[in-house]
Formats: structure tokens, C-alpha cells, sequence
């Protein structure tokens, strides 16, 4: 079980917005910069938010990301069909000597 | 365009050793740092391994430090993942990743570029 909580599953449809949780803890969510990395079916993962709230060049404006306390969000509006991946946050852990922690991850699925 | 290309998986004994090797392009490579990061068949991503744009630093999940040992080779733009004493739970498909930000001494979990990966399977 990781100590980034993510719900296993989430659901909307095309049009919707969906927002993915992220819970950490003050070591973690709390201390450093949230990102998030989509996966599509049988590909690498691909960087969608990058500190908090940063878009890379390429990715719609229809992913955000926000932080608040112990927790970030991710989200998705607009939804698309091929919206439909496995989400994952990844925060530093300062209690881990700063190693990578990536949440559970999510499945999204358009209906 | 930004590439890398992860090399060296396959099917391998408890206890063995097994070395993977990532080979960078498109990008200067000595100015980033980069991580290994593994995903075992049907479950999430698990970080490995960080490696600082010099190489001076290097960092390991717990469940690898001490068997692991990550390298790199900035005149080849090369990486090297040396696993030592491997574990059938050590079975995966492990990625290379490069991190956004440059000269970077410390971890990031901002990681902008992957490979494809390369599947390690540990079975008798």
C-alpha cells in the first residue's frame, strides 16, 4: 500500500470534468512539489503536471493541478475518450532521505 | 527529439545478475539528472534509482540499496543499472527517465522523458 493514496478508480463522460486526489502527509505533499504522469495501455508513462501546477509544452490546458496541505488534485476537464489511462501523483519524501514516491495510481474510464 | 533506449532485460535466475543499460539522445545528456523506474506486471510505478547530472550522487529505494548500483557515462551518454542478488519480486518492465529540471544534485520527482523499458523477469 503507498503512502501516496490515490482512489483506485474514477469515471465521467466524454464533456465531464473528473478530478483525481492525491493524499500524502506533511513529508511529503507537504514539503515538496506534486507531479503527475499519465499511462496509456502498454506505453511509458508521460509527465502531464510538473510542479503543482506547471503544464510541459504539448500537454492541453485541459489537465491542472493544484496542492493544499497535505493533498493535490488533479484536474480534467472536457473529458475525452482517449483521456481514458492510469494516473499517477509522484512527490520527493523528506522522511525517505527525498526518495521518489509515486501514489497507487487511478484508472480513468470514459463511459 | 529527446530519445532514450533502455537495453539488457530478460529472463534470469534468483540470485543472478543482470545489468541495464539506457542509452540518451536529443538532449545534454552531463547537465541532467536521471532515474530508473520499474512497474511490475500489472501493478503501479515503483522508483528504483536517481542518479545526479554528474554522477557524483546516487540514490536507491530501499528494496534495491545494496543490490543495485546505478551508473553513468556522460562521454557515451550512457546509463548502467548493475542488479546484483535478484528476486523474483524484482521482476518488471524497468524505465529510464530524465528529469525536467538541469544540474540537479538533489532528487526530483519531475520526470519529463521515459523510454520504453525493457522487461527483467526473475524466475527459476
Amino acid at each position: 500500500q503507498s503512502v501516496l493514496t490515490q482512489p483506485p478508480s474514477a469515471s465521467g463522460t466524454p464533456g465531464q470534468k473528473v478530478t483525481i486526489s492525491c493524499s500524502g502527509n506533511s513529508s511529503n505533499i507537504g514539503s515538496n512539489p506534486v507531479n503527475w504522469y499519465q499511462q496509456l495501455p502498454g506505453t511509458a508513462p508521460k509527465l502531464l503536471i510538473y510542479t503543482n501546477n506547471q503544464r510541459p509544452s504539448g500537454v492541453p490546458g485541459r489537465f491542472s493541478g493544484s496542492r493544499s496541505g497535505t493533498s493535490a488534485s488533479l484536474a480534467i476537464s472536457g473529458l475525452q475518450s482517449e483521456d481514458e489511462a492510469d494516473y499517477y501523483c509522484a512527490v520527493c519524501d523528506d522522511s525517505l532521505n527525498g526518495h521518489v514516491l509515486f501514489g497507487g495510481g487511478t484508472k480513468l474510464t470514459v463511459l | 527529439q529527446v530519445q532514450l533506449v533502455e537495453s539488457g532485460g530478460g529472463v534470469v535466475q534468483p540470485g543472478r545478475s543482470l545489468t541495464l543499460s539506457c542509452a540518451a539522445s536529443g538532449f545534454t545528456f552531463n547537465r541532467y539528472g536521471m532515474h530508473w523506474v520499474r512497474q511490475a506486471p500489472g501493478k503501479g510505478l515503483e522508483w528504483v534509482s536517481f542518479i545526479s547530472f554528474d554522477g557524483s550522487e546516487t540514490s536507491y529505494a530501499d528494496s534495491v540499496r545494496g543490490r543495485f548500483t546505478l551508473s553513468r557515462d556522460n562521454s557515451r551518454n550512457s546509463l548502467s543499472l548493475q542488479m546484483n542478488r535478484l528476486r523474483p519480486e524484482d521482476t518488471a518492465i524497468y524505465f529510464c527517465a530524465k528529469e525536467v529540471f538541469t544540474f540537479a544534485s538533489d532528487v526530483g520527482a519531475e520526470l519529463d522523458f521515459w523510454g520504453q523499458g525493457t522487461l527483467v523477469t526473475v524466475s527459476s
